[in-house]
């Protein structure tokens, strides 16, 4: 069965910290992976994307992530939090087939301490 | 910025009544999507078109029907709604050649 994992429901980093948020996915095929960010009261913004080639890709507002074929993992990382990254973050699986739904995480909370 | 905006926002609903929300793109992308998110669950896709006219169900069809009879509106019908489908709705587009997928606002809507 196609799905994506997200393990950790909520994270507490200190301003200024790394992060790292966890992804894993089962996926029959090749997938396209994606990061999105959700501001409370928001919708989705796309902060990353893989689709081939280099397998560390980067984002918006400072993220990366990196795929680990063999892991079958995407995780996502920033070396230094700001407050403003206190959101929740969705991981998604897709077909590498223009007009497939894409599978979602269950999502993780971020909040940011100082 | 996609483009894509969405009607109600907000709307507070009886048990048993219809409810139709709508999606509206500006770019004319081909490809459009309904999800619904729920604490814990992420999103759930529910409905999605590949043209006007073109729909196929998702993971959560029960309940849910849409229509698209024009490139830029994807409506999302509750036949009769029930408290199980208070949620928050997200539209989202696709285009052609691309494979990520750009999200509305979302619309809250509660089932009482």
């Amino acid at each position: 069965a196609q799905s994506v994992t997200q393990p950790d429901i909520h994270i507490t980093v200190s301003e200024g910290a790394s992060l790292e948020l966890r992804c894993n996915y089962s996926y029959g095929a090749t997938p396209y992976l994606f990061w999105y960010v959700q501001s409370p009261g928001q919708g989705l913004q796309l902060l990353l994307k893989y689709f081939s080639g280099d397998t560390l890709v980067q984002g918006i507002k400072g993220f990366e992530a990196e795929f680990k074929r063999s892991q079958s993992s995407f995780n996502l990382r920033k070396p230094s939090v700001h407050w403003s990254d206190a959101a929740e973050y969705f991981c998604a699986v897709g077909a590498q087939q223009a007009g497939t739904a894409l599978i979602f995480g269950k999502g993780t909370t971020l909040s940011v301490s100082s | 910025d996609a483009g894509i905006t969405q009607s109600p926002r907000h709307k507070v609903t009886e048990t048993g009544t219809p409810v139709t929300l709508r999606c509206h793109q500006t770019e004319n992308h081909r490809y459009m999507y309904w999800y619904r998110q729920d604490p814990g669950h992420g999103l759930r896709l529910i409905h999605y078109s590949y043209g006007v006219k073109d729909t196929d169900k998702g993971e959560v069809s029960d309940g849910y029907s849409v229509s698209r009879s024009k490139t830029e509106d994807f409506l999302l019908t509750l036949e009769s709604a029930t408290s199980s489908q208070t949620s928050v709705y997200f539209c989202a587009i696709s285009v052609d050649t691309a494979y990520e997928q750009y999200f509305g606002p979302g619309t809250r809507l509660t089932v009482t």
